[in-house]
């Protein structure tokens, strides 16, 4: 089952708008990883955190990882159509090989 | 196209057939993956292989399942008496490296549909 936590499971913004969403796990992470998957498509790759407190920005997504490695956001600026997609959040709990998925947060953007 | 290839793309079966699934990583990533996905949800994570060795195996994960990467290249993924509940899209990705995880990537699926 879902070891990772992720709200809100829908968000609907207007383009221009921002967007945030979070993830949690009850478990100390050794890293946090954001993918996107668009309607129809496979999960790609946005970004991995490692460090304690890390803040990352690709553009107008930003980042975040907590200090205590067990929460991790991701902040869109300005939506835009092309956002609209399902964003993951994945982590390896402990020592395991495994990347634990969350249920993901789908964001449409209306024009 | 040097991506993960995954086959068959769909593949539609009555209950209680046996199924098998092959991926092929991209070339000299030594790590390979499977999930299995259904609609609204995560990809759940099935197993995992660093070369030819199956190193880790999700608790959850039925007896009827097995995976094999016998030369450490591409992987297959039996699913044995299939069942309704086995029901989904079954992902493959791969990445390279010795620590930590690197980046995951995903081929684009094999859609099982058991009757």
């Amino acid at each position: 089952g879902q070891q990772v936590m992720q709200i809100p499971q829908y968000q609907h913004v207007q383009e221009g708008e921002d967007f945030t969403t979070y993830c949690n796990s009850s478990t100390t992470l050794s890293n946090i990883q954001w993918y996107k998957q668009r309607p129809g498509g496979h999960p790609v790759f946005l970004i991995q955190l490692v460090k304690s407190g890390e803040v990352k920005k690709q553009k107008r997504l930003t980042f975040q990882f907590g200090e205590a490695k067990k929460n991790s956001s991701l902040h869109i600026t300005a939506t835009q159509t092309t956002d609209v997609g399902t964003y993951f959040c994945a982590g390896r709990l402990g020592s395991g090989y495994a990347l634990n998925f969350g249920k993901g947060t789908s964001l449409l953007v209306t024009p | 196209d040097t991506g993960v290839s995954q086959n068959p793309r769909h593949k539609i079966t009555k209950r209680g057939q046996n199924v098998t699934f092959r991926c092929d990583p991209i070339s000299e990533h030594n790590r390979l993956y499977w999930y299995r996905q259904t609609l609204g949800q995560g990809p759940e994570f099935l197993t995992y292989f660093q070369n030819e060795a199956q190193l880790e195996k999700s608790r959850l994960l039925s007896d009827r399942f097995s995976a094999e990467r016998p030369k450490g290249s591409f992987s297959t993924l039996e699913i044995q008496r299939t069942e309704q509940g086995d029901s989904a899209m079954y992902l493959c990705a791969s990445s390279f490296g010795s620590t930590g995880t690197g980046e995951l990537f995903f081929g684009e699926g094999s859609r099982l549909t058991v009757l």
